[in-house]
């Protein structure tokens, strides 16, 4: 399986601050790299998908990169709704697995 | 739009068996997988398999494998995941979720959840 780590597990930020999370891979994964925000006693949120692509309705300042293994989703202007934990998953493939998450408080 | 909606919360004992249902909406039932995704308490998300809907083959982690039936009735939409021989540990969230993309691995769409309590 591959394994999916995250750093930092957690972080305080402000708002107005720019927030970078990082997530590696244990092999390449080549672009399949996902991220979800979840809210408390919420379900996750897809976030951004193939490393670097927004769905609609998420706002730009979600940005993601990467590719093969390192992966980067940035935060820019931190808003008051975004104080969430974060997610990365990799659909390369089964079993899907996702890192253990970052929270953002 | 796209709708999951998952059954209620259940209490059950060690040893017991549940099993809890996603119904879907606002989309062709039959030509998206369906994922399931545990939480623990506190804890972070657990793939657990993947249902086509269109023929009702699955494909479940190893650490399920056994244990875990996934299911699907395309009259209703709704797909099921059956785990049995509970453990305290089996305590969590579940979460069905809607896959598209590469390998139909992004989850675009999630149920509510549905907690399940293992107790004795």
């Amino acid at each position: 399986d591959i394994q999916m780590t995250q750093s930092p597990s957690s972080l305080s930020a402000s708002v107005g601050d720019r927030v970078t999370i990082t997530c590696r891979a244990s092999q390449s994964i080549r672009s399949y790299l996902n991220w979800y925000q979840q809210k408390p006693g919420k379900a996750p949120k897809l976030l951004i998908y193939t490393a670097s692509s927004l769905p609609s309705g998420v706002p730009s300042r979600f940005s993601g990169i990467g590719s093969g293994t390192d992966f980067t989703l940035t935060i820019s202007n931190l808003q008051p709704e975004d104080f969430a934990t974060y997610f990365c998953q990799q659909n390369y493939n089964s079993p899907f697995t996702f890192g253990p998450g970052t929270k953002v408080d | 739009q796209v709708q999951l909606v998952q059954s209620g919360a259940e209490v059950t004992k060690p040893g017991a068996s549940v099993k809890v249902s996603c119904r879907a909406s606002g989309y062709t039932f039959n030509t998206f997988y369906m994922h399931w995704v545990r939480q623990a308490p506190g804890q972070g998300l657990e793939w657990m398999g993947i249902i086509n809907p269109s023929d009702g083959t699955t494909h479940y982690a190893q650490k399920f494998q056994g244990r875990v039936t996934m299911t699907r009735d395309t009259s209703t939409s709704t797909v099921y995941m059956d785990l049995s021989s509970l453990r305290f540990e089996d305590t969590a969230v579940y979460y069905c979720a809607r896959g598209v993309g590469y390998g139909s691995g992004t989850h675009d769409s999630w149920g509510q959840g549905t907690l399940v309590s293992v107790s004795s």
